[in-house]
């Protein structure tokens, strides 16, 4: 399975945007990228995925560079409600194989 | 639309008994994972079946873990003779029939949590 990097901690402001950055060099034409977050004592939750052009949902954006080398998760306006750890996964194949990696743990201020 | 439900939310088991572990998928989601969660540690996959079918069960440990998804009812993940290392938090996730490799969603139930004691 494909390898992805992520900082392991960030921060943010409430109200404010908040860019999750994940990088994924080896990643192959047929890889999907996709995010799930997992809030405290909580299952994890899917977020937004894609595959080359930018995705947007209610949750988030998903912007992924031209030679998709890496991506972007981009929160608008962070609510406390979004502290979580967000994960950065490639998928491929027929199921959903998860691999989760360490992932970014995103704590929200007020 | 009911979410993935899982059953029982918190389960206790002494050494050695048996864990039954239950996930109902989100209707009309034929295919289910488990993942297991150990303290402090991250998400790891067990195990995928399909209705009767055991697709991918790379991620199950080789002795006591089994799991199914009958043609009727939950899908069970069974952990026999228990001990305290299987404490964990064990995840369900359905999602339907993939449109297209990797372009599908999963939704994820809220845990079973089981503790050895």
């Amino acid at each position: 399975d494909a390898k992805t990097t992520q900082p392991n901690s960030m921060e943010s402001n409430e109200e404010e945007p908040v860019h999750l950055p994940c990088n994924h060099s080896t990643i192959s034409g047929t890889d999907y990228i996709h995010w799930y977050r997992q809030l405290p004592s909580q299952g994890p939750e899917y977020v937004i995925h894609g595959l080359t052009s930018n995705v947007n949902n209610r949750m988030a954006s998903l912007a992924i560079a031209e030679d998709r080398k890496s991506s972007t998760l981009i929160l608008h306006r962070a609510t406390l409600r979004d502290a979580a750890v967000y994960y950065c996964i490639l998928l491929t194949g027929g199921y959903n194989k998860l691999i989760f990696g360490a992932g970014t743990r995103l704590a929200v201020h007020p | 639309n009911a979410g993935v439900m899982q059953n029982p939310r918190h389960l206790v088991r002494r050494r050695g008994q048996e864990a039954r572990l239950r996930c109902s998928p989100m209707k009309g989601h034929s295919h289910v994972y488990w993942y297991r969660q150990l303290p402090e540690e991250g998400l790891k996959f067990m195990v995928y079946l399909q209705k009767e079918n055991i697709i991918d069960e790379s991620g199950m440990p080789k002795e006591r873990f089994s799991a199914e998804f009958p043609k009727e009812g939950p899908s069970i993940l069974r952990i026999q003779q228990v001990v305290r290392g299987d404490s964990a938090a064990y995840f369900c996730a359905s999602s339907p029939r993939a449109k297209q490799g990797g372009n599908t969603e999963a939704f994820f139930g809220q845990g079973t949590r089981l503790t050895v004691v």
